[in-house]
């Protein structure tokens, strides 16, 4: 079965950029809607954007200007910069599949097991 | 704010039903999804589409839609189901993804 795995810095600086990669295991990456989604400490989640092996990307609108995702087809991963950082990002980020292909049906999964990323200098 | 609202928290007696909600608008033309969380672990899909299932989820757990609110049934509550949940569909416009704000299930 398809598994995810978040891996990255786990503190950035204010004003620096957050940079994680998802990495897909059991399965291919092709084909499919890659997510990510995030939890600050204590509060709820909220998804960031997903993208499409294509490439195509849809984003949070209020993260748009600072957001990134891409995709490595060849090393089966995909990944999110989030830039202009502040403690307000603090959270843990988690990756996961999502299954958005038709309009009226949405969901997630499955996710990773998630990665704490902290801002602060 | 997310343009999905659920109750903060909830109590159920152990063994008997109890029904989490969800609101939003773009609930009268996409369906919800549901994620049970526990503390300190990744969300868990419990519930999608119409009212589908994902292998190994237990039967005691339903969803069904009316209007604009989404709702999760657990039917027989056990122990182990006290845990955040939340749901998650689209936004008014349909083109954005959004997670409702979270319901804390407390199993008495």
């Amino acid at each position: 079965q398809v598994q995810l795995q978040e891996s990255g810095p786990g503190l950035v600086k204010p004003s620096e950029t957050l940079s994680l990669t998802c990495t897909v295991s059991g399965g291919s990456i092709s084909s499919y809607y890659w997510s990510w989604i995030r939890q600050p400490p204590g509060k709820g989640l909220e998804w960031i954007g997903y993208i499409y092996n294509s490439g195509s990307t849809n984003y949070n609108p209020s993260l748009k200007s600072r957001v990134t995702i891409s995709v490595d087809t060849s090393k089966n991963q995909f990944s999110l910069r989030l830039s202009s950082v502040t403690a307000a990002d603090t959270a843990v980020y988690y990756c996961a599949r999502a299954h958005v292909e038709k309009v009226m049906d949405n969901w997630f999964d499955p996710w990773g097991q998630g990665s704490l990323v902290t801002v602060s200098s | 704010s997310s343009e999905l609202t659920q109750d903060p928290a909830v109590s159920v007696a152990l063994g008997q039903t109890v029904r989490i909600t969800c609101q939003g608008d773009s609930l009268r033309s996409y369906y919800a999804s549901w994620y049970q969380q526990k503390p300190g672990q990744a969300p868990v899909l419990v519930i999608y589409g119409k009212n589908n299932r994902p292998s190994g989820i237990p039967d005691r757990f339903s969803g069904s839609t009316s209007g604009n609110t989404a709702s999760l049934t657990i039917t027989g509550a056990q122990a182990e189901d006290e845990a955040d949940y939340y749901c998650n569909s689209r936004d008014s416009s349909g083109n954005h993804l959004v997670f409702g704000t979270g319901t804390k299930v407390t199993v008495l």
